[in-house]
């Protein structure tokens, strides 16, 4: 069964760097998301992604985040200066149409770690 | 704006009982509503879905659940609790667009 990857599972980063964290949505989606669980918080939309623009974003996507399809398979979230309060475990999703009712499937999370 | 509270941040049952979990949402218009399962070390996996087809939803791994408008409510159900049922249980709501709004999830404990 087609699924959502993400990688690197984990990623250790120092304050003020950038990171980079990477997704292979399933082939024939056409919509692409990121979400992020801060520990003992809830599960967080951060964006959505279709035609090579962002549809949405929430106030937690500022000037510091941005995504990126490169190529035809990776989607890709990148933080420019990674704060504290960016540690996190982000999701990317995927989905085969942009309606309420598409269900979104996700990829197994990416942990972030900012020291 | 929508919001989804989930009533019980861990519940415990034991192996072959009721499973309930609770989830209560906000919105403004019908909503589609979404009950994830996340297992340890993995993704969020749809157990179910309500569209607005039927009010009663089946799941997957025997995982059922009802839409209640008049109690604002879409409480997760199994008749009998399965050691493998052990995850944390997500309950969504998307209005418009695509953005999915989750609850705080709970934490199912089967006891043996």
């Amino acid at each position: 069964e087609p699924e959502v990857t993400q990688t690197p599972s984990h990623q250790v980063t120092q304050m003020g760097q950038e990171v980079i964290l990477r997704c292979v949505p399933i082939s024939n989606h056409l919509y692409f998301y990121w979400y992020r669980q801060i520990l003992g918080q809830k599960v967080e939309f951060l964006v959505s992604f279709y035609n090579n623009e962002i549809s949405e974003k929430s106030e937690i996507f500022d000037d510091q985040f941005s995504v990126e399809r490169p190529d035809g398979s990776n989607f890709t979230l990148k933080i420019r200066s990674t704060k504290l309060e960016d540690s996190a475990m982000y999701f990317c999703a995927s989905s085969e149409g942009g309606l309420a009712a598409d269900t979104q499937y996700f990829g197994p999370g990416t942990r972030l770690t900012v020291l | 704006a929508q919001s989804v509270t989930q009533l019980g941040s861990h519940v415990s049952v034991s192996e072959g009982a009721l499973v309930l979990l609770r989830c209560n949402y906000s919105s403004s218009v019908p909503p589609y509503l979404f009950w994830y399962v996340q297992y340890p070390n993995q993704g969020l996996q749809l157990l179910l879905k309500y569209t607005s087809a039927a009010t009663l939803v089946k799941g997957i791994n025997g995982f059922e659940a009802e839409f209640k408008k008049s109690e604002t409510s879409f409480h997760l159900t199994k008749p009998s609790a399965h050691m493998s049922d052990a995850a944390e249980y997500f309950c969504a709501v998307s209005e418009y667009g695509n953005k999915l709004v989750f609850g705080a999830g709970t934490i199912l404990r089967v006891k043996s």
